[in-house]
């Protein structure tokens, strides 16, 4: 069974780029969330895709952006960086809601990007 | 989603018993504990859940207070490896997707 897996693992961008972050679901997992963690803080929940569609969002502009694919496969694409965007990007995947007691999420080891 | 109050960090000598407490006091009936951690540059990683009724596995024993307003983690013989950020978090469903909602969790250091 293989796990969450992310690319790429490190990224420096300028301020005002785009960037495009990628991720591969646990197998058996259709369900992949996106967590934003800056320096020093818990993850912050971006948002959510279930079968190819935004199933629920935090609280983070519109310039955040993502798709799934039907391979359960995503991507969080970030327009116009700003310094703060700096952090880790952790991609989760899972089953339909879950965590259901018996199910976790499970996370990859992240993108650590550097706005500069 | 009931939010979390753990002390932000603690310390353990290696091979004694780890208690990590968490506080929930607006926990609702149908709301689930987790437990997760996060060791230094890598994603969060699931340890355990519970609803009411205390939980063991292999890696951890959670223990649920009667009145379900607080919790403790209990890792019973640290090791090094087990330093990390461990966060308490009471998982809800709202409009119908799932989220966890992590706090800033406490850090813990295992010495020797």
């Amino acid at each position: 069974e293989t796990g969450v897996t992310q690319s790429p693992t490190h990224l420096i961008k300028t301020r005002g780029q785009q960037v495009t972050l990628r991720c591969s679901s646990q197998s058996g997992h259709n369900t992949v969330s996106w967590y934003q963690q800056a320096l020093g803080q818990g993850p912050q929940f971006i948002f959510q895709y279930y079968r190819e569609e935004e199933n629920g969002r935090g609280n983070f502009p519109p310039r955040f952006s993502g798709l799934q694919f039907p391979n359960y496969s995503s991507e969080l694409n970030v327009n116009a960086l700003e310094l703060d965007d700096s952090a880790l990007y952790l991609c989760a995947s899972s089953l339909p809601r879950s965590p259901h007691p018996d199910y976790g999420y499970t996370f990859g080891s992240g993108t650590r990007l550097t706005v500069v | 989603d009931a939010k979390t109050t753990q002390p932000p960090s603690m310390d353990c000598a290696e091979g004694r018993a780890a208690n990590l407490p968490c506080n929930h006091s607006t926990i609702s009936g149908n709301e689930y504990v987790y437990w997760y951690r996060q060791i230094h540059s890598q994603g969060p990683q699931y340890i355990i859940h519970g609803l009411k009724n205390n939980e063991t596995n292999e890696m951890a024993s959670l223990i649920i207070t009667e009145d379900r307003k607080s919790s403790t983690l209990i890792l019973p013989h640290a090791t090094l490896r087990d330093t990390a950020v461990y966060y308490c978090i009471v998982r809800g469903l709202s409009g119908g997707y799932n989220k966890l909602i992590f706090g800033a969790g406490t850090r813990l250091a295992v010495h020797p």
